[in-house]
């Protein structure tokens, strides 16, 4: 179903605490993406990566963290530093090195919620 | 940096009425601007695209238009049906070598019985 996978798709999260959020994608895409989606607010930028062991900061990335050490995996670690991490989380992939191919795919997304 | 602005924020339209969801954005430099549709509960699933040398695309009921001078580019939806309820969201990118997809902040359309 669309060929990539967040979970889990329901998380709680204690206050202070360290939350990672999965995102595996078996579409041999380069790029990468994590959104952040409030009510009223549309998808916003977290962190992206065009390339393994390479990511860039999006509009809202304090509080946030990731790693790409694989091509098929791009977790995002939202830290105690985020100071109103409730939101839905959507990962996305593409293929960023074809012009024929620039569809981005999303996950089915991962509903945080700090209790 | 790279700003798509979209709108109506919300929209609602007789079923068999058509809608129109306008967006502008910023970098001259985007070159392909998708259309996303998301039920509720649901992922964005792509529903239209277009490429910056491609003045308007058709599919069924669904059409997109730009204006690469004006930087603004559009979605028109025909004979609308209560399916078509849904939160849609523009984007814009350059590509095909990188840079990241900005979207919109997403149009709630409510088709009327």
């Amino acid at each position: 179903d669309g060929g990539i996978t967040q979970s889990p798709k329901y998380l709680f999260r204690k206050e202070g605490q360290n939350v990672t959020l999965s995102c595996e994608q078996n579409l041999n895409h380069d790029a990468m993406y994590w959104y952040r989606q409030d009510p009223g607010q549309g998808l916003r930028l977290i962190y992206y990566s065009q390339i393994v062991n390479d990511f860039q900061k999006g509009d809202i990335a304090e509080g946030y963290s990731v790693s790409r050490e694989k091509k098929e995996s791009f977790p995002l670690t939202v830290t105690s530093a985020q100071k109103n991490p409730t939101a839905f989380y959507l990962c996305a992939s593409s293929d960023t090195g074809s012009w024929s191919v620039t569809e981005a795919f999303f996950g089915q997304g991962t509903r945080l919620t700090v209790v | 940096g790279e700003n798509v602005e979209q709108h109506p924020s919300t929209l609602s339209v007789q079923e068999g009425d058509s809608a129109v969801i306008k967006c502008t954005y910023s970098d001259s430099a985007s070159n392909y601007f998708p259309w996303y549709k998301q039920e509720l509960g649901k992922r964005p699933q792509l529903i239209i695209d277009i490429r910056s040398n491609v003045g308007e695309k058709k599919d069924q009921r669904i059409a997109v238009t730009l204006n690469k001078t004006a930087k603004h580019f559009s979605l028109h939806i025909t004979e609308t049906q209560p399916e078509d309820s849904a939160v849609y969201f523009c984007a814009a990118k350059k590509g095909p070598l990188g840079d990241k997809i900005i979207f919109g902040k997403g149009t709630r359309l409510h088709i009327l019985p």
